[in-house]
């Protein structure tokens, strides 16, 4: 079946730091890809999102691209700020199939 | 434009009660799905619905059920609460289903608690 594998977190950076967190997918069919953020008690927010492959999808200074020979869509941000604190999904989602497949969630902590 | 809207957004029940949720979708969206989180087993699907009609399920027991209406709007229902259910509920909706990258917009989720 479909599956999303994120990196282990939590993830400890200090600002100005580059992120990067490792996302690998497995799908039967050709997925788009999704990046939501959730901050402390609040729903999902789409953050990009990339439907064919070597599209980058970016976003307030967020980026992903969509590597279909390594089947990977790895969010990086060139440098983090204490805002960007929060738990990361990435999602997948197939053609004629309105359901989203979700990784773990990367919680990521930012320190001044 | 107003966002997804639930309701209620906490909630406390008791086991073998049973509770409704309530989600609003953005003005103009068809397709509304239900998503359960909880810290042990994640974000997992529960259903979709598009012009009131089911069109997928998710891998949960038969005392989850929902319903949508012809203003779009969807109720999710559980029945015979256990302490397993205590998650937050999310309501997603998108324009139409199905599409390839078709964007889902979540709501802020419904808190429930079984005691």
């Amino acid at each position: 079946g479909d599956s999303v594998t994120q990196m282990e977190g939590p993830v400890t950076l200090s600002e100005e730091a580059f992120l990067t967190i490792n996302c690998t997918y497995t799908a039967t069919g050709y997925p788009s890809l999704f990046w939501y953020v959730q901050y402390p008690g609040e729903g999902l927010q789409l953050l990009l999102k990339a439907t064919k492959a070597d599209d980058k999808g970016s976003n307030k200074g967020f980026e992903a691209t969509y590597r279909k020979e390594t089947t990977s869509f790895h969010l990086e941000k060139g440098s983090v700020q204490v805002s960007d604190s929060a738990v990361y999904f990435c999602a997948l989602s197939v053609w004629g199939a309105q359901k989203l497949v979700f990784g773990q969630g990367t919680r990521l902590t930012i320190n001044p | 434009k107003a966002g997804v809207t639930q309701t209620p957004r906490y909630l406390i029940k008791t086991r073998g009660q049973q509770v409704t949720l309530s989600c609003s979708p953005i003005s103009g969206h068809r397709s509304v799905s239900w998503y359960q989180q909880t810290p042990g087993q994640g974000l997992q699907f529960l259903f979709e619905y598009f012009s009131e009609t089911q069109r997928n399920k998710g891998n949960f027991p038969g005392r989850f059920s929902g319903r949508q209406f012809s203003n779009s709007r969807s109720e999710m229902n559980v029945s015979t609460l256990e302490l397993g259910d205590s998650a937050l509920y999310l309501c997603a909706s998108s324009l139409v289903s199905g599409e390839a990258g078709n964007t889902i917009y979540f709501g802020e989720g419904s808190w429930l608690t079984v005691v």
